[in-house]
């Protein structure tokens, strides 16, 4: 089945404590992205990535790092959270390289918590 | 306009009306205009993807249009039914570099 992935599902964690969010998509997809969502803001970019060892930030970087080391996966990793960080995390990724006119595939999210 | 708008914030409607909503996006640079439905608990799934002017796209009773030169996008939903409660959200590619930005979404409930 086609589809990305996201682990885990749902986090609660301190202040401080370095945490990753794995992705993974099966469909060869070329692009990638991750997202965060909070209350009446909508989906924001944080980081996406055109292609393998190619990334670059979004709207909202600020205390995140991604990498992509391999084409099927895109992990993002916050290395010191801080509660503002606390919010739902879309990843999702689409066929193009960054011509934005394929539909995204979304994951099914990442609920964050941090204390 | 510098950003994806969407209107209305919310929209409280009977089974079986017919409403639409508005997706407002800068005109300058766009490349192509998103449409996702997000229903609670589950993940955005795309409705449509256009990107020529006047495009017109239909899934089921669900339809959008396209107008690139003024920058809006209208999605209309034909005799509403309680399932199609959700959050349609819009997003505008193009003027931002290889960036889809977002609309804050339209929250659709639809009473039965």
């Amino acid at each position: 089945e086609a589809q990305v992935t996201q682990n885990p599902r749902y986090l609660i964690t301190v202040t401080g404590k370095k945490l990753t969010v794995t992705c993974s998509q099966n469909m060869n997809h070329e692009y990638m992205s991750w997202y965060r969502q909070d209350p009446g803001l909508g989906l924001r970019q944080i980081y996406y990535s055109m292609n393998v060892e190619v990334t670059d930030k979004g709207d909202v970087p600020e205390g995140y790092k991604v990498s992509r080391k391999e084409k099927r996966n895109f992990p993002l990793i916050l290395e010191s959270p801080s509660p503002n960080q606390t919010s739902l995390y879309f990843c999702a990724s689409s066929f193009s390289l960054g011509t934005l006119g394929d539909t995204q595939y979304f994951g099914p999210g990442t609920r964050l918590t941090v204390l | 306009i510098l950003n994806v708008e969407q209107s209305p914030q919310s929209l409280h409607v009977q089974e079986g009306d017919s409403t639409n909503f508005t997706c407002s996006f800068p005109s300058s640079n766009f490349y192509a205009l998103h449409w996702y439905r997000w229903e609670t608990a589950k993940s955005p799934e795309a409705l449509f993807v256009m990107t020529l002017n006047g495009d017109e796209k239909k899934k089921g009773r669900i339809s959008a249009t396209l107008n690139t030169k003024e920058g809006y996008s209208y999605l209309y939903i034909k005799g509403s039914q309680p399932e199609d409660s959700a959050t349609y959200l819009c997003a505008s590619g193009g003027q931002y570099g290889n960036k889809l930005v977002f609309g804050a979404g339209t929250i659709l409930r639809v009473k039965s």
